[in-house]
């Protein structure tokens, strides 16, 4: 079946610096969606990718879907103590079936 | 909006008891899903349904876990025997069938001894 492997596990920032995560799969995906999950929270929704090379900004953070829609990535500029929490990409497959990778877990450094 | 509600938020039960969780989706999302999350793990996904018909069940462990959902609103997550390594977080999602995003509930937090 479809899977999403995630790196890092953890990633240990400091405040100011910037970050990027990464999400690998080793089948064309349809889409790509990231969540975040605070500590003690709940996956949140951050956003979804559909296009070959599709870029999309929020804020400090920055979206990347893939060339060959295989890989994702998060990027995260001036990391801010609110960016705590574990950041998961998931992908929704034929009969919206939604699959998560490990996260990554970010911690960060006043 | 009403979000998903889950209950318990949390629940301790020693080995081979039974336990229960309940979902209410929001109100209009007919994809309902089970996911396990153990400490330090992404979400699992144990069972998916789409109004009261179930999608995926591929990774629900059949022989202790059962999943419902009368009349395509609320849902039930049931294990029984519970073993040691059930011990975990238990998030439900809803969605629209045409919309990305999964909104979750705050998760039951089941604890096994």
């Amino acid at each position: 079946g479809q899977q999403v492997m995630q790196i890092p596990q953890y990633q240990h920032v400091q405040e100011g610096e910037d970050f990027t995560t990464y999400c690998n799969s080793s089948t064309t995906l349809s889409n790509i969606q990231w969540y975040k999950q605070r500590p003690g929270g709940h996956p949140v929704f951050l956003i979804q990718l559909v296009k070959s090379g599709e870029v999309k900004k929020q804020k400090r953070l920055t979206f990347q879907f893939g060339e060959a829609k295989k890989n994702s990535s998060l990027h995260i500029t001036a990391t801010q103590t609110t960016d705590v929490g574990t950041y998961f990409c998931a992908s929704k497959a034929a009969g919206n079936k939604l699959t998560f990778g490990g996260g990554t877990r970010v911690l960060v450094k006043p | 909006e009403a979000g998903v509600a889950q209950s318990p938020r949390y629940k301790i039960i020693e080995k081979r008891q039974s336990v229960a969780f309940w979902c209410n989706p929001i109100s209009g999302h007919a994809t309902l899903y089970w996911y396990q999350q153990i400490l330090g793990q992404g979400p699992k996904l144990l069972i998916q349904f789409q109004n009261n018909g179930v999608v995926d069940d591929s990774q629900l462990p059949k022989d202790r876990f059962s999943a419902e959902r009368l009349k395509g609103v609320d849902s039930t997550l049931k294990i029984q025997p519970a073993k040691l390594e059930d011990s975990a977080v238990y998030l439900c999602a809803s969605s629209l069938v045409r919309r990305p995003e999964a909104f979750f509930g705050q998760g039951t937090r089941l604890t096994v001894v």
